[in-house]
């Protein structure tokens, strides 16, 4: 079992919709959880991260920790032809260690 | 722009020959870390440094190598390298105080023939 799953997509929908990305994982010790960008053959650029449960927000963005189902999610609201890329999760025990990532889901939203 | 540069962006070599990948991280970061990116693995990583010294390491071959100098800058070299070594690699920089995520730089991508 990989220590991080993500659904590969790929996932279209309309301009305007709604946006649910969501990974899981099985190592308990993860606790800090962060959600990257990136568009075709360029850096993956940092979203959110966030420290243990909970969720935060920021502006369309919405991420979301569930630890207990080692669950994580990320929402956009209001989606634009521009949040067209790949989303990466990803995932480490310490602040200061190396991330394990989900293989990403790639998204298209269409005019 | 995340402020974490890479040179170059594009490399092209043989098989059997050596390169060296370099990584500036962002302004008064310490860590370094570097990542390898292949369409059937996704991104994996290699090694981590810390203000100069090694921290951790990843699943990295034994003929790949990196280093931090003292001003920051690090450098991954791979040697005799093999058609399966091409790839995108990252490095990313975090701060040094509190977390914050890494931040990635726009990558190098390595093709060998």
């Amino acid at each position: 079992q990989k220590e991080v799953e993500q659904d590969p997509g790929p996932l279209s929908v309309p301009e305007g919709a709604i946006v649910s990305l969501n990974c899981t994982y099985s190592n308990s010790a993860f606790q800090y959880f962060m959600w990257y960008r990136q568009y075709s053959r360029k850096g993956p650029e940092l979203l959110m991260y966030t420290y243990s449960s909970g969720n935060k927000e920021d502006g369309r963005f919405t991420a979301q920790v569930d630890k207990s189902s080692k669950y994580i999610s990320l929402f956009i609201r209001d989606s634009q032809p521009s949040d067209s890329a790949t989303y990466l999760c990803a995932m480490s025990v310490g602040g200061s260690e190396k991330l394990v990532f989900g293989k990403g889901t790639k998204l298209t939203v269409n005019p | 722009d995340s402020g974490v540069t890479q040179t170059p962006k594009h490399l092209i070599t043989a098989t059997g020959q050596r390169v060296t990948l370099r990584c500036s991280p962002r302004s008064g970061d310490l860590s370094v870390y570097w990542y390898q990116q292949s369409l059937d693995q996704g991104l994996q990583f290699l090694i981590q440094y810390y203000n100069g010294e090694e921290r951790a390491k990843g699943n990295i071959l034994e003929r790949f190598s990196a280093q931090q100098f003292p001003d920051l800058h690090s450098e991954l070299n791979l040697s005799s390298l093999e058609l399966g070594d091409s790839a995108l690699y990252f490095c990313a920089s975090s701060s040094r105080t509190g977390f914050s995520g890494q931040y990635f730089g726009p990558g190098t991508r390595l093709t060998v023939t």
